[in-house]
């Protein structure tokens, strides 16, 4: 099986940064994705680590310890759209994609 | 741009009554999945189809939920009877089986059971 953690909600500033942590147990890992959800709308795909390390894509960079079973999603520089939940999805064998329980976060002005 | 398609976009239905949401993958995507999401939660993977095969359906309530993908296409999900829990976004997402890792996700289906 596996098991997904990552926080209910986080509350941060307009301009500042947000670190949101997950942590996974799985068997076959493949690789670890982020998805931003808007409320009422789909999940829209922001990054995808497989290697340990960071991948840094404009104000959004994201890490992956494979080790450690570990990833985090920074969000810089943030804006009043990037309210949104963020989730957590590990990709195991066979492509199955397991998500996590998301993380609400809310930039206040 | 190519996207999944989802429909319909909303259902209300009662309570022991049948409902029936569809899906249509990117062309060319052989993995499709379908998701059943609750407010404030994340999405919970109901059934994932490798062309027409299923490969995963273990978190299908397979007493009243059913799926299909018969030409390895459009999907079906079906549930007979709908009861008050079953209320939630119901996501339909695809990908290429590989290369192409990440999974590109429909509108979904809000379904109220009253």
């Amino acid at each position: 099986g596996q098991n997904i953690d990552q926080p209910t909600e986080m509350t941060a500033t307009e301009g500042a940064i947000v670190q949101i942590n997950c942590t996974y147990q799985t068997s076959g890992f493949n690789g670890l994705f982020w998805y931003q959800q808007h409320a009422g709308e789909a999940p829209t795909f922001l990054s995808y680590n497989v290697l340990d390390g960071l991948e840094e894509k404009g104000r959004f960079s994201s890490f992956l310890s494979r080790s450690k079973g570990y990833s985090y999603l920074l969000l810089k520089e943030l804006q009043m759209k990037d309210s949104a939940s963020y989730l957590c999805a590990v990709e195991a064998a066979g492509n199955k994609l397991t998500f996590g329980g998301g993380t609400r976060v809310l930039v206040k002005p | 741009e190519a996207e999944v398609a989802q429909s319909p976009r909303y259902k209300i239905t009662e309570k022991s009554q049948a409902v029936a949401f569809w899906c249509d993958p990117i062309s060319g995507h052989a993995t499709l999945y379908w998701y059943r999401q609750i407010l404030g939660q994340g999405p919970e993977l109901l059934v994932q189809f490798q062309d027409e095969s299923v490969v995963d359906d273990s978190q299908l309530p397979k007493d009243r939920f059913s799926a299909e993908r018969l030409k390895g296409v459009d999907s079906t999900l079906k549930i007979q009877p709908a009861e008050l829990g079953d209320s939630a976004m119901y996501l339909c997402a695809s990908s290429l089986a590989a290369g192409g890792p990440e999974a590109f996700f429909g509108q979904g289906t809000r379904l109220t059971v009253v």
